[in-house]
């Protein structure tokens, strides 16, 4: 069985500082992965996914993550955070036979002027 | 990218009536989708697998007479919430499966049942 655990429910960090948001799997299969940020009364929006071939992958707004197999991790990561950037993101893993998602329990990022 | 419309975006409804939500992928087929209820301030939980021209396979807990789920063709899946309630009250959202192992997630709707 696959299961996702997202460290801290609530990261604060300053405008302009490194957002590190922290994502650990299990899954007994090779897994795919993703990053969606959901901004407030809005759906999800996929920022990232890794499916296959290079560990770090890049996506959309500066954001970017890697794959570490032997850690079982896939953190989010963005040099510089902007306002913006404040919303709630969900790491998520499926198997390749099966599409569906399961859930990591999701981290607010909250952006500090 | 692949696009989901889901309608509507938010709804005020009446206990005991019925709403209905509509999930359509707008530029691609889906056989699949999938339709969550996310409470507030907790993650996302998957309600059911919705497959065109079969039954939609309910997670454990989920009552299948309340959310009933119709996924008549390739392009459109809809969610009723029959005799809604105030703890029905919630965030949900559909999404549809498309090439690469993407889910495309609709915008939510938010009901609310007073």
């Amino acid at each position: 069985a696959q299961s996702v655990t997202q460290l801290g429910s609530h990261v604060s960090v300053s405008e302009g500082a490194l957002v590190l948001l922290r994502c650990n799997y299990s899954s007994s299969v090779p897994p795919y992965l993703f990053w969606y940020v959901q901004y407030p009364n809005q759906g999800l929006q996929l920022l990232l996914k890794y499916t296959t071939g290079a560990t770090l992958v890049k996506g959309i707004n500066g954001f970017e993550a890697e794959f570490k197999k032997s850690e079982t991790s896939f953190h989010l990561t963005k040099p510089s955070a902007h306002m913006s950037d404040a919303a709630e993101y969900f790491c998520a893993v499926s198997v390749r036979s099966n599409y569906q998602l399961i859930w990591g329990a999701g981290t607010k990022l909250i952006i500090k002027p | 990218g692949a696009v989901v419309s889901q309608h509507p975006s938010w709804v005020i409804c009446k206990s005991g009536t019925s709403v209905k939500i509509e999930c359509r992928s707008l530029d691609f087929q889906a056989t699949t989708m999938f339709w969550y209820r996310q409470f507030p301030k907790q993650s996302l939980m998957l309600m059911a697998t919705s497959n065109e021209g079969s039954k939609a396979t309910y997670e454990q807990g989920v009552e299948k007479d309340k959310f009933l789920i119709n996924h008549a063709s390739l392009t459109l899946s809809t969610l009723t919430v029959t005799s809604a309630h105030p703890e029905d009250s919630s965030f949900y959202i559909c999404s549809a499966e498309g090439q690469g192992a993407e889910a495309f997630f609709g915008q939510g709707t938010r009901l609310t049942v007073v």
